[in-house]
């Protein structure tokens, strides 16, 4: 079946620590984006990529960095720098670059602080 | 700047009734495209409908319909005779034209439908 991967589903983090959430499609998109989600709130944008070996900041991208090497996969590190990490994370991607297309979303990762 | 408002944080129905969620936006564009999303409880965000400003032709999709009136910057999505599996939070979202590297949405509306 033709999808988006995201692992962990859970995800805890120590205080200083940097961790990585994975995000693997098999549907051969150019584009490949990363949003959060807080409680009651919409989706924000923290990074995207329109091609392999690129990728652009979006609105949130302080204390994040992410890495498209490969065409099917987009991990997303979080960093000690992002005070405030406790949300939702979502991994998407549209068939080629660009917002006008629908974007196809992975379960998520709940990320949490210890 | 681009902004879409979802006015209604949750609404509760009872099954079979109708049910619309509202979604005003902003742009200066012209050229634009609007989405409607479905979020379920297993959290994954899901496709419905894409629309762009030039086609203000209503659709309707089985018991789905979207209602798209620029006059009024409105995109407002209608559920008739609704089922608990339509229980989730649903999505407006905006992009501009013109090469926009951007999609914006709004808060989401929690449904959620009691049998």
């Amino acid at each position: 079946d033709g999808g988006i991967t995201q692992s962990p589903k859970y995800l805890f983090r120590k205080e200083g620590q940097n961790v990585t959430l994975s995000c693997e499609q098999n549907l051969n998109h150019d584009a490949m984006y990363w949003y959060r989600q807080d409680p009651g709130q919409g989706l924000r944008l923290i990074y995207y990529s329109q091609i392999v070996n690129d990728f652009q900041k979006g609105d949130i991208a302080e204390g994040y960095s992410v890495s498209r090497e490969k065409k099917e996969s987009f991990p997303l590190t979080v960093t000690s720098a992002q005070k405030n990490p406790t949300a939702f994370y979502l991994c998407a991607s549209s068939i080629e670059r660009g917002f006008r297309q629908p974007q196809h979303f992975g379960d998520g990762t709940r990320l949490s602080i210890l | 700047a681009q902004k879409v408002t979802q006015a209604q944080t949750e609404i509760s129905v009872v099954e079979k009734e109708d049910v619309t969620l509202d979604c005003v936006y902003e742009t200066r564009d012209t050229t634009y495209y609007l989405f409607w999303y479905k979020q379920p409880p297993s959290g994954e965000l899901v496709f419905l409908i894409r629309r762009n400003s030039f086609d203000e032709q209503n659709e309707i999709s089985g018991r789905y319909s979207w209602n798209f009136q620029k006059s009024t910057s409105s995109f407002n999505f209608t559920i008739t005779a609704s089922q608990v599996v339509d229980s989730a939070v649903y999505f407006c979202a905006l992009s501009e034209g013109g090469g926009s590297e951007k999609l914006v949405f709004g808060k989401g509306t929690k449904l959620t439908v009691n049998p």
